[in-house]
């Protein structure tokens, strides 16, 4: 099993470009959650989805857009990227709604605008 | 809306000795599970542990443990014969019970000196 896999691990965008990040899980796994991670930070859930074609937003959702066609993918859009979204980007997955199960996490996206 | 503080931002301790790790939390809800994540230098997040708010038993994974205290909204981990391997960022992680995002603290870098 490869988990959460997440491309590309490094990146570093010019202001005002435009760019996905791919996460893909084959776990199965109904939820899937994409998270940032400042420096020194905690994670700020940005955006999520509890099946194939259902999205909503997070706490930090603004500068950001996904979509959830399969439920193995879950992309994150940056339009217009901007210095205050230079950040390690994780996406997670769930099995279930059922609290006591934890995330599978994928590695990370180290993201730098510039 | 759930908030988790982590009051630590750096801990030592030395290889072999035990060190003790906080988080606090605030909910208004009676059900819930909490979850210790550390994330190594490869940033991959780790789930270290798992506690039930309604069982009274603190939970342990081999050298981990946790003090749960309930009416405090305090969760600490504790690590015994710390290792180097255990250097660390540590986050404390709530979830609802029937929550789908988890709320993540601040983290906590433990550094292990040989």
């Amino acid at each position: 099993n490869a988990g959460v896999t997440q491309t590309p691990k490094f990146r570093i965008l010019k202001i005002g470009q435009s760019m996905t990040l791919q996460c893909a899980q084959d776990m199965n796994h109904n939820y899937m959650y994409w998270y940032r991670q400042d420096p020194g930070m905690g994670l700020k859930l940005i955006y999520y989805s509890v099946g194939a074609g259902i999205t909503d937003k997070g706490e930090v959702p603004n500068g950001y857009n996904v979509s959830r066609s399969t439920t193995e993918d879950f992309p994150l859009r940056l339009e217009l990227a901007a210095p205050s979204q230079t950040s390690v980007y994780f996406c997670a997955s769930s099995y279930s709604t059922l609290g006591h199960y934890g995330y599978t996490f994928g590695s990370g996206t180290r993201l730098t605008v510039v | 809306a759930q908030t988790v503080t982590q009051s630590q931002p750096e801990m030592s301790v030395q290889e072999a000795e035990t060190v003790t790790l906080s988080c606090t939390y605030d909910t208004s809800e009676s059900d819930y599970y909490l979850f210790w994540y550390k994330q190594p230098p490869s940033r991959q997040m780790i789930l270290v542990i798992r506690q039930e708010a309604y069982k009274q038993q603190n939970a342990t994974e081999n050298r981990f443990s946790v003090n749960f205290q309930k009416a405090a909204k305090s969760f600490s981990l504790k690590i015994s014969d710390s290792q180097l391997g255990d250097a660390a960022m540590y986050f404390c992680a709530y979830r609802s019970l029937a929550g789908n995002k988890l709320v993540f603290g601040a983290g906590t870098i433990l550094r292990v000196k040989s």
